[in-house]
């Protein structure tokens, strides 16, 4: 059982580049979320979706794009990165959502030159 | 902004001792969650509360919530260096399907 997969691990972009990050669950959770993680600011949550075909914006959702055509992928993509998405990005899943532990995945560390 | 605020940001004990953190909220909720990370790992579930429920334990855990004081905190009793680690509060709220972490406290204990 793999739980929470994240891919990359490591990933260096330049500014303006695109890119995705991968994200699959094999737990069958309906909900799932990005994180983004600083040193000192905890976790924020970029966006989330509580089953296929459903996203919404998290905290700080500006500059990210999501979507989920199957219960077991919510990919999250960068469209032109900027310098100040440099950061550790965590996906995680949970059963329903609301009330449910989160399942983490290991993160992928970006960063944008 | 993040709804829960850990206290203190660094703790620094010796083995066996008790460690004591706090998280603070702001707004009321539905559920609060505790979580640990090792360094360079993903969170992992430490222990759940619900808004109605005053104390929990799991092993060597302990969790309280004051929903009046709006806070709660995290007890590892006997603690051990293998608790090493930074640990993070979260809350949610009744209807808003979003979890919401706090800032973290870094727990080193040393044998």
């Amino acid at each position: 059982n793999a739980g929470v997969t994240q891919t990359p691990k490591f990933q260096v972009l330049k500014t303006g580049q695109s890119m995705t990050l991968q994200c699959a669950q094999d737990m069958n959770h309906e909900y799932m979320s990005w994180y983004r993680q600083d040193p000192g600011m905890g976790l924020r949550l970029i966006h989330y979706s509580v089953g296929a075909g459903i996203t919404d914006q998290g905290e700080v959702p500006n500059g990210y794009n999501v979507s989920r055509s199957t219960t077991e992928d919510f990919p999250l993509r960068l469209l032109s990165a900027a310098p100040s998405q440099t950061s550790v990005y965590f996906c995680a899943s949970s059963l329903t959502g609301e009330g449910e532990k989160l399942f983490f995945g290991s993160g992928t560390q970006l960063s944008v030159l | 902004s993040q709804q829960g605020e850990e206290d203190p940001q660094a703790l620094s004990i010796q083995e066996g001792e008790n460690a004591t953190m706090n998280c603070s909220y702001k707004t009321s909720i539905n559920n609060l969650q505790w979580y640990r990370q090792n360094s360079g790992r993903g969170l992992v579930h430490l222990i759940l509360i619900r808004s109605n429920e005053r104390e929990k334990h799991s092993g060597r855990l302990r969790v309280t919530l004051d929903t009046s004081k709006k806070s709660s905190s995290l007890l590892i009793t006997a603690s051990r260096a293998a608790d090493t680690a930074s640990y993070f509060c979260a809350t949610d709220r009744r209807g808003y399907n979003k979890l919401i972490f706090g800032a973290g406290t870094r727990l080193a204990v040393h044998p």
